[in-house]
């Protein structure tokens, strides 16, 4: 594997489930992000991790619980979710802060 | 914070013809700018980046970029666009420090291109 991957690359949950993303990269990178897109908006920077040290928290909602074991690993855990958190959620990483950002494939979340 | 304008929506061009994206940002000292583009379903590519020294930056694919001070811009341009470069185009800055170390997307472009 190559680049940033991101598993599953899609999701259907219902809003009382618990489930997570998982994002790796293999690029040597000490930097990881997430990012929400949803349709008309522009993407939305929700976390940021520095030698999996969180350094940007955008005021995203506590049902969004990020983790960062390692530098080549991220997770987004989701609980209790709404319908309004279906999107496009896209992983990216990068050398350094601030560095140019290449990003995964990312996992279309669908809440029921 | 800083902010980033894509002005158009939707641009259609023909194939073969000359294709510029429009791209202004606001910020008060000189970021780091960006072009991504992503097709559907996909990630987003990185297509050209500046950082600093020449203004007229060369990406992949064909695409070029020039950053103007005067007038906050970074346009994306390509003098003849192939049915392949059909998709949505975003423009984005970074900044360093001050806890907004990530990127600030434009809206993004939708690129088609007519036969």
């Amino acid at each position: 594997e190559t680049g940033v991957t991101q598993t599953p690359r899609h999701l259907v949950m219902g809003m009382t489930n618990k489930k997570s993303l998982k994002c790796e990269q293999h690029l040597g990178h000490n930097a990881m992000y997430w990012y929400k897109q949803s349709a008309k908006k522009p993407l939305e920077l929700m976390f940021v991790y520095s030698l999996e040290e969180r350094v940007e928290n955008n005021s995203v909602p506590s049902r969004f619980s990020p983790e960062c074991p390692n530098s080549s690993h991220l997770f987004l855990h989701l609980h209790t979710l709404q319908p309004e958190d279906s999107a496009l959620y896209l992983c990216a990483s990068s050398q350094d802060l601030p560095d140019t950002q290449y990003f995964g494939p990312g996992t279309r979340l669908t809440v029921l | 914070a800083q902010s980033v304008t894509q002005p158009d929506i939707h641009i259609t061009v023909s194939e073969g013809a000359s294709l510029e994206l429009r791209c202004n940002y606001s910020y008060g000292a000189t970021p780091y700018l960006f072009w991504y583009v992503q097709s559907p379903g996909q990630g987003l590519q990185l297509l050209l980046k500046y950082f600093s020294g020449d203004t007229l930056v060369q990406g992949i694919k064909g695409f070029e970029a020039e950053f103007k001070r005067s007038q906050s811009s970074f346009n994306l341009r390509k003098p003849s666009v192939h049915w392949s470069d059909a998709a949505e185009y975003f423009c984005a800055v970074g900044v360093s420090g001050g806890g907004a170390d990530g990127l600030t997307f434009g809206k993004g472009t939708h690129l088609i291109i007519q036969p």
